[in-house]
């Protein structure tokens, strides 16, 4: 059965400091592995996501995730963060061969400090 | 429509009321999904329905919870006998399922926050 660890709850970082939120995964198949963000307020919207192909993926507003298969991983990172990117980040999978179910992790509240 | 639209918006009501919550999914989408998210503990995943049909319910916490979806749209979330447990944000997705419909985005609504005294 698919799981999806979420290890930090709350990452407080300053300003256009760099930061990294962590996600593992845990499947017997192939998988697509996907970030999602809730800002204040707003509700859930996708990041970006890695279906197949490159194992490096970014999103428009400078986020990009790395799949690592041998670590079972999928970390989001951003070099500098803006005080706009403060909001709960959900790491997500699905299996490949099998149906539309989704799981979450328990997300990943970023706090961004002038 | 522009988005997913969820209602009622907030629903306040009394431990073993039963109560009704509906999604109004995106035109065309064929996938819905219905997750669950309470304070602290991320999105836990109920059903899914493709058109009409559910393959896996396997996410309801109980034969309290059921879900049906009409004419591959509308789909309706219904809490019997609720529990306090039960408190919490509902929320909907949709997505577009083409193709194999795997690994799409799914769009969600505000959801329905749910408040059982």
């Amino acid at each position: 059965a698919q799981s999806v660890t979420q290890l930090d709850s709350q990452v407080p970082v300053f300003e256009e400091a760099p930061v990294e939120l962590r996600c593992n995964y845990s499947s017997s198949v192939s998988v697509y592995l996907f970030w999602y963000v809730q800002y204040p307020n707003q509700g859930l919207q996708l990041l970006l996501k890695y279906l197949s192909g490159s194992t490096l993926v970014e999103s428009i507003n400078g986020f990009e995730a790395e799949f690592n298969k041998s670590q079972t991983s999928f970390h989001l990172r951003k070099p500098s963060v803006h005080i706009s990117d403060t909001a709960e980040y959900f790491c997500a999978v699905s299996e490949g061969t099998g149906g539309f179910k989704t799981i979450f992790g328990a997300g990943t509240r970023l706090f961004v400090k002038a | 429509g522009a988005g997913v639209s969820q209602s009622p918006s907030n629903k306040v009501t009394e431990k073993g009321k039963d109560v009704e919550l509906r999604c109004d999914p995106i035109s065309g989408h064929t996938a819905l999904y219905w997750y669950r998210q309470s304070l602290g503990q991320g999105l836990e995943f109920l059903i899914y329905f493709q058109g009409n049909s559910a393959p896996d319910k396997s996410g309801l916490p109980s034969d309290r919870f059921s879900a049906e979806r009409t004419g591959g749209s509308v789909s309706t979330l219904t809490i019997q006998r609720t529990q306090q447990e039960d408190s919490a944000v509902y929320l909907c997705a949709s997505s577009y399922s083409g193709g194999s419909g795997r690994g799409e985005t799914q769009y969600f609504g505000p959801g329905t926050r749910l408040l059982v005294l």
